[in-house]
């Protein structure tokens, strides 16, 4: 089983939907991250996690919230769906040592019609 | 200017040549330095980590980093038509305790 799982895959879905997308891991990391990727733009961190009681914006939050449900449980929502939030979505866990690299889930591919 | 930053590419490298990727970053206080490959559609998968000063060999890789010149590398010896791929720069700086800055990747195309 992978050690960062990401559901769903793929969701195709409307504009003005709200969606949910969730991370779990078994690494026990404590720290977990949200990126999206589009062609040619690179990995963009959307919000990050150090802990359970903490929660920080990334450079491009605006349109998205986060949920930390508990160590192993990272949960991304978009509240309503826009066509330009159409991408690829990684979530990523880290160790406590910050000179630890991360590991990434498999990724939710997300169209938004 | 970006924190880190690699050629886009395509750097394109014939079958068993040695491919070398480029990386530079700004942050002079920078720690830790990793190599990330990106197989198109599919999720980073973290092939080096380098932390301090000169090569790091891993089975056809290596890592090598000079911090005095804010630049580290990745040279894939051997290359096999199966490591075309985006490869990722990531950096752990000071200024982003905690968080990675990622380049925003070199694709390398090995040719037959």
């Amino acid at each position: 089983d992978a050690d960062v799982t990401q559901t769903p895959r793929n969701r195709i879905t409307k504009t003005g939907k709200r969606i949910m997308l969730e991370c779990s891991q078994t690494k026990g990391h404590d720290r977990m991250y949200w990126y999206r990727q589009d062609p040619g733009l690179g990995l963009r961190l959307i919000y990050y996690s150090f802990d359970v009681k903490d929660i920080n914006k990334g450079e491009i939050s605006d349109g998205y919230s986060v949920s930390r449900q508990a160590q192993a449980k990272f949960s991304l929502s978009l509240e309503s769906a826009i066509p330009n939030q159409t991408a690829l979505y990684f979530c990523a866990t880290s160790g406590t040592d910050s000179n630890q690299p991360q590991h990434f889930g498999d990724g939710t591919r997300l169209s938004i019609l | 200017q970006k924190e880190v930053e690699q050629n886009s590419g395509p750097l394109s490298v014939p079958e068993g040549a040695i491919a070398s990727l480029n990386c530079t970053y700004s942050d002079r206080g920078s720690q830790s330095f990793f190599w990330y490959r990106q197989y198109s559609g599919k999720s980073p998968e973290l092939i080096m980590s380098i932390y301090s000063n000169g090569d790091k060999e891993d089975g056809r890789f290596t890592a090598q980093l000079n911090k005095a010149s804010q630049y580290v590398s990745l040279l894939i010896r051997d290359s096999q038509p199966s490591d075309s791929a985006t490869y990722l720069c990531a950096v752990n700086s000071l200024a982003s305790w905690g968080k990675l800055q990622f380049g925003a990747g070199t694709q390398v195309v090995v040719t037959p």
